[in-house]
């Protein structure tokens, strides 16, 4: 089985644009989480959907969101970009029912805002 | 989410058992804690979970205190792979499932 997809690698943006990062979770799972790296604040949540519908958000601003496909793909919006959202982006997904507890994580996409 | 305490870094020599210590004195009755460790420029990965038992797997070993308090994490032939990252964290899983990463333990293997 393919593993986490994300795409692109990476991204260089500068402030005030728009970005949309994508996941694509492994086949057959149906929820998708996304999570923020950076050296400072570390690993945080940014929201979890599952059958199209987020079900559980972690603090970020309203300028961070994202929707899932009929078919488990994610993707990641953040407008407004700030020199602050420069950040490793990591999509993970789970299985539902047994297993489920297990996450497994793509390699994410490192974006850089200038 | 009820906190981990881990030591900020550990050393180790290859092919020597690893023991990394996690404390969670807060941890409640439905907290799972789970192991997940991240290789440089890689996301993290799962290695082990459990809740009260001991648990193995072909990655690790989960040893749990019986107080459920403290955990500890056996790798139990360190490989130059195993140089990365570990976290302890607690979940208490459901549909709210969200992990909280505090700062982990930086293992590293010498060869």
């Amino acid at each position: 089985k393919a593993g986490v997809t994300q795409t692109p690698r990476y991204l260089i943006k500068t402030r005030g644009q728009q970005v949309t990062l994508s996941c694509s979770p492994i086949s057959g799972h149906r929820s998708v989480s996304w999570y923020q790296q950076t050296p400072g604040q570390g690993l945080q949540f940014l929201f979890e959907y599952f059958s199209e519908t987020q079900r559980n958000k972690g603090n970020f601003p309203g300028r961070f969101s994202g929707r899932q496909f009929s078919n488990s793909r994610s993707e990641m919006n953040v407008s407004t970009l700030e020199l602050g959202d420069s950040a490793l982006y990591l999509c993970a997904s789970r299985p539902s029912g047994t297993g489920g507890e297990k996450l497994f994580f793509g390699s994410g996409t490192q974006l850089s805002v200038l | 989410d009820a906190k981990t305490t881990q030591p900020n870094s550990m050393e180790s020599n290859e092919e020597e058992p690893v023991h990394l210590p996690c404390n969670h004195s807060t941890i409640s009755g439905t907290d799972y804690i789970h192991w997940y460790r991240q290789l440089p420029s890689q996301g993290p990965e799962y290695v082990i979970h459990g809740l009260t038992s001991n648990v193995n797997n072909r990655m690790a070993s989960l040893a749990i205190a019986e107080d459920r308090k403290s955990s500890t994490l056996i790798l139990h032939r360190a490989t130059l792979r195993d140089a990365a990252v570990y976290y302890c964290i607690l979940n208490s899983g459901g549909s709210n499932y969200k992990l909280t990463f505090g700062k982990g333990t930086l293992l590293t293997v010498n060869p």
